[in-house]
């Protein structure tokens, strides 16, 4: 039972262009959200976080999308760098007690230079 | 100065032996974590505990055990391995219940022959 899914495993951009990474979920409870970002090797960093009373949220060139009624969210990147290339991650949790992140399953970005 | 670390960071080891992970953190987070990334790219938790005490134990087989000497540690071991233990495992900790998010370790490669 796959809560949270990205469903497209990965995604090439030229450099300077935006990039949108999708996420959607199946669980109406979630109502906490977050991205992450991974390096080969490395662990997963965290990168921007969207609560379900907001429908958007902006950190630099991060900006996370939440759209409540059709259980999705993206993340858009802009301008895109080259150091943007990695497997980005969204996961979800209920927003209450100790908060059990679902993860999808990952969205390679390419940035093209 | 690594916040989240993990030891070893490669495991390669034979069906039926036991092993451990150790994971240490020097950020002062109360809430650690163990998730598990699968061949599928499935990053599912595993365990949490918070002060020392377990609050999160999915199902897992009771070959896993946790052990959490203090806040600041929390190991993994795993009895009578097998094939499909093999996964790349990932500790994380907190501050509180997650509200902001985990700091991940750079991980273990466990695979089982």
């Amino acid at each position: 039972d796959q809560q949270v899914k990205q469903n497209s495993p990965s995604l090439s951009v030229q450099e300077g262009r935006i990039s949108i990474l999708n996420c959607d979920y199946t669980n109406s409870m979630f109502d906490y959200f977050l991205w992450y970002k991974k390096y080969p090797a490395e662990g997963p960093t965290f990168l921007i976080s969207i609560s379900s009373i907001k429908d958007k949220n902006e950190d630099g060139r991060f900006t996370v999308f939440l759209n409540k009624s059709a259980k999705h969210l993206s993340l858009h990147i802009v301008p895109s760098q080259p150091g943007d290339s990695a497997v980005y991650f969204c996961a979800a949790s209920v927003a209450s007690g100790t908060y059990k992140y679902i993860f999808g399953t990952g969205t390679r970005l390419k940035v093209l230079a | 100065d690594t916040a989240v670390s993990q030891t070893p960071k490669y495991l390669v080891t034979q069906m039926g032996n036991d092993k451990s992970i150790k994971c240490e953190q020097n950020l002062g987070h109360d809430t650690m974590y163990w998730y598990k990334q699968d061949s599928k790219k499935f990053l599912k938790i595993m365990f949490s505990y918070n002060n020392k005490e377990l609050i999160i134990n999915e199902t897992v087989p009771n070959r896993f055990s946790p052990k959490s000497p203090d806040k600041a540690h929390l190991n993994l071991h795993i009895n009578s391995l097998e094939l499909g233990d093999s996964a790349v495992y990932f500790c994380a900790s907190s501050q509180g219940q997650g509200g902001y998010g985990y700091t991940f370790g750079s991980g273990t490669r466990l695979t089982v022959v």
